[in-house]
């Protein structure tokens, strides 16, 4: 059980245009979802808290009007990168915490040409 | 904030070799968990140590967790070919909040 369905999991885009990524709890409500971003090599970094109903909790850094996020329902947490350039291009995450441990969606990776 | 930080940042062995990682962190946890990641691919977990344990098992995989020297270690005995991927540490400091990760250890395990 608790299963994170995340997709695409691969994108290829043009630059100067919008991405959405979609992050599905299929088994639970989710009330609260997470997005992390990570760069080659590198590690998984907090982009941004998703709660349902409200707006999101962007980590410092983070560009809220360029990376939307909306949690309109108890399983669906969508994240739009708005005016891809390539330095957007990573590793994108999402992740929930069911009413025991976490679980991570099985990651999408955007390509912006 | 990224709090963890894992030590070797990579790690080359032959198989049958133990490997072990290192993790240290800055602030008080709820729980540590260790996480793996094959090239390009989405997180497999591993294991979660929870703040008042010292010590687990599952298979060949071994972690200890220091709350007084705020560091744990991953040890995986018997390595193989497939053990190849990189290695992260993740804490929270209550539950349902998010993960912090560390830096991870890339480990390769040559044949």
């Amino acid at each position: 059980g608790a299963v994170v369905s995340q997709h695409p999991s691969r994108v290829i885009c043009k630059s100067g245009t919008s991405v959405k990524i979609e992050c599905r709890s299929l088994d639970f409500q989710a009330t609260t979802m997470f997005w992390y971003r990570q760069f080659p090599k590198q590690s998984l970094m907090l982009m941004a808290t998703s709660n349902e109903g409200s707006k999101a909790t962007y980590e410092q850094g983070v560009e809220k009007d360029k990376f939307l996020i909306n949690h309109a329902s108890l399983t669906l947490s969508t994240l739009t990168v708005t005016s891809a350039h390539p330095e957007d291009s990573s590793f994108y995450i999402c992740s929930a915490t069911p009413h025991y441990g976490y679980t991570f969606g099985s990651g999408t990776r955007l390509t912006v040409v | 904030s990224q709090q963890g930080e894992e030590d070797p940042q990579a790690l080359s062995i032959q198989e049958g070799e133990n490997a072990t990682m290192n993790c240290s962190y800055k602030t008080s946890i709820n729980n540590l968990q260790w996480y793996r990641q094959n090239s390009g691919r989405g997180l497999v977990h591993l294991i979660l140590i929870r703040s008042n344990e010292r010590e687990k098992h599952s298979g060949r995989l071994r972690v200890t967790l220091d709350t007084s020297k705020k560091s744990s270690s991953l040890l995986i005995t018997a390595s193989r070919a497939a053990d190849t991927a990189s290695y992260f540490c993740a804490t929270d400091s209550n539950s349902g909040y998010a993960l912090n990760f560390g830096k991870g250890t890339s480990l390769l395990v040559t044949p």
